[in-house]
């Protein structure tokens, strides 16, 4: 059973708008909650973190925010590019493990922004 | 060179072939992962190497054989595949202090196609 879902396998928005991308887990045991982004023919590359003891994170055009109680976190990212145009995989963290960690990741949202 | 460099990028090779994928990290991180990804699946962990030590091997089948000679290298042996083994095949590190802030760092994958 998918303990991290990403419900929408693709979104549209048009540029200079919000694009809010959603994520919902199941484990109340995650502790970090992290976004990354993919370009066809490359490797995932990470775009922002969340603790579970905040409900908010911000850098620059992209927040992110956690409501625990419903175990799901969203991705907004405003205003839109061209270029923000991948697909964007939310993944979460167990307590860390000896100095590592390892993610469980959703399936991913294809992200389309037109200019 | 700076990053998580993977070797091939592409592979093809019959079901009776033994092959290896190489990945290189030159960030000073401890850890080392594989995931592998499926059309229409979440990234699925397959190993985790920490300081060199296999941490983690998440029921992969023994057909696929990790190696990971030094904390900067890791190799995936592959022998008597199956078509249903096809996949992009990622390699992670990570150096977590305190959790998982700043995510994995992945390499370009390597896109498996077995015949």
């Amino acid at each position: 059973d998918q303990q991290v879902k990403q419900n929408s396998p693709s979104l549209s928005v048009q540029e200079g708008r919000i694009s809010i991308l959603n994520c919902d887990y199941t484990n109340s045991m995650f502790d970090y909650f992290l976004w990354y982004k993919k370009y066809p023919a490359e490797g995932p590359t990470f775009l922002i973190s969340i603790s579970s003891i905040k409900d908010k994170n911000e850098d620059g055009r992209f927040t992110v925010f956690l409501n625990k109680s419903a175990k799901h976190l969203s991705l907004h990212i405003v205003p839109s590019q061209p270029g923000d145009s991948a697909v964007y995989f939310c993944a979460a963290s167990l307590p860390m493990n000896s100095g590592y960690s390892t993610l469980t990741f959703g399936k991913g949202t294809m992200l389309l922004v037109s200019p | 060179e700076t990053g998580v460099t993977q070797t091939p990028r592409h592979l093809v090779m019959g079901m009776t072939n033994k092959k290896s994928l190489k990945c290189e990290q030159h960030l000073g991180h401890n850890a080392m992962y594989w995931y592998k990804q499926s059309a229409k699946k979440p990234l699925e962990l397959m190993f985790v190497y920490n300081f060199k030590e296999q941490t983690e091997n998440n029921s992969v089948p023994s057909r696929f054989s990790p190696e990971c000679p030094n904390s900067s290298h890791l190799f995936l042996h592959l022998h008597t595949l199956q078509p249903e083994d096809s996949a992009l095949y990622l390699c992670a590190s990570s150096q977590d202090y305190g959790g998982p802030v700043y995510g994995y760092t992945f390499g370009s994958g390597t896109r498996l196609t077995v015949v």
